[in-house]
């Protein structure tokens, strides 16, 4: 299983750009990346997925190298409301041994 | 995307009791899997739940204290026995997307305090 690292937390303010690096040197061939947000007394959220290049939907955009040992969750023009830990995980689902690992995750503090 | 409900969404127990949780979801999934949450941890993954298959638990877990039921394509349950404080902690049950997009969807978890 492809271990993920992202930084513990970052902080931005209202109206900016977030974006949040990943790096997952071990990915795998048939590894997808995909990205969740969890709010307090929540549970997690799906956000975004891809496989390379770029992906985009309309809350986020995934920006993934060539080599997919890294990844790029971009937020667009955050709000207080995206205040939230971000995790960023690898790994594939119907490989009959699909397992998913949680990282540390990334914790956005938004402010006013 | 599927809606996941969970039961009870928060309980106190004394240590030595057992807590059955139950997932409910609203479509029929072949996947479910059961995560804890510690308190301002990350999620850790108990054990994945196959309708009409013994569940799959991850190291450090064992059936004896987290047996888990899957009677059908829509429900599961994940009992915490013989509860000590350490098993404090928000328990979560997810299910694979079933439009095959290879990812899942979380329930609202289950809070539990042991005393």
């Amino acid at each position: 299983l492809a271990k993920t690292t992202q930084p513990i937390s970052m902080d931005s303010y209202e109206g900016q750009e977030v974006n949040i690096t990943c790096s997952h040197n071990n990915i795998a061939t048939n590894d997808y990346i995909t990205w969740y947000q969890q709010f307090p007394s929540q549970g997690p959220r799906f956000i975004i997925q891809g496989y390379k290049t770029k992906v985009t939907n309309e809350v986020a955009s995934l920006f993934i190298p060539a080599d997919r040992k890294s990844s790029t969750l971009s937020l667009p023009r955050v709000s207080l409301s995206d205040t939230a830990v971000y995790y960023c995980l690898v790994g594939a689902l119907n490989t009959g041994g699909f397992k998913t690992i949680f990282g540390a995750g990334t914790r956005l503090f938004v402010k006013a | 995307s599927a809606v996941i409900s969970q039961k009870p969404s928060r309980d106190i127990c004394q240590r030595g009791t057992s807590l059955t949780i139950q997932c409910q979801v609203d479509s029929q999934v072949t996947m479910m899997f059961w995560y804890r949450q510690q308190p301002g941890q990350s999620l850790t993954l108990i054990a994945t739940a196959n309708q009409g298959s013994e569940a799959t638990y991850e190291s450090g877990f064992v059936i004896d204290k987290f047996p888990i039921s899957r009677p059908n394509l829509t429900f599961s349950t994940l009992t915490v026995s013989n509860m000590s404080p350490e098993d404090s902690s928000i328990y979560l049950c997810s299910v694979e997307d079933f439009w095959g997009q290879e990812t899942q969807y979380f329930g609202p978890g289950t809070r539990l305090l042991v005393l």
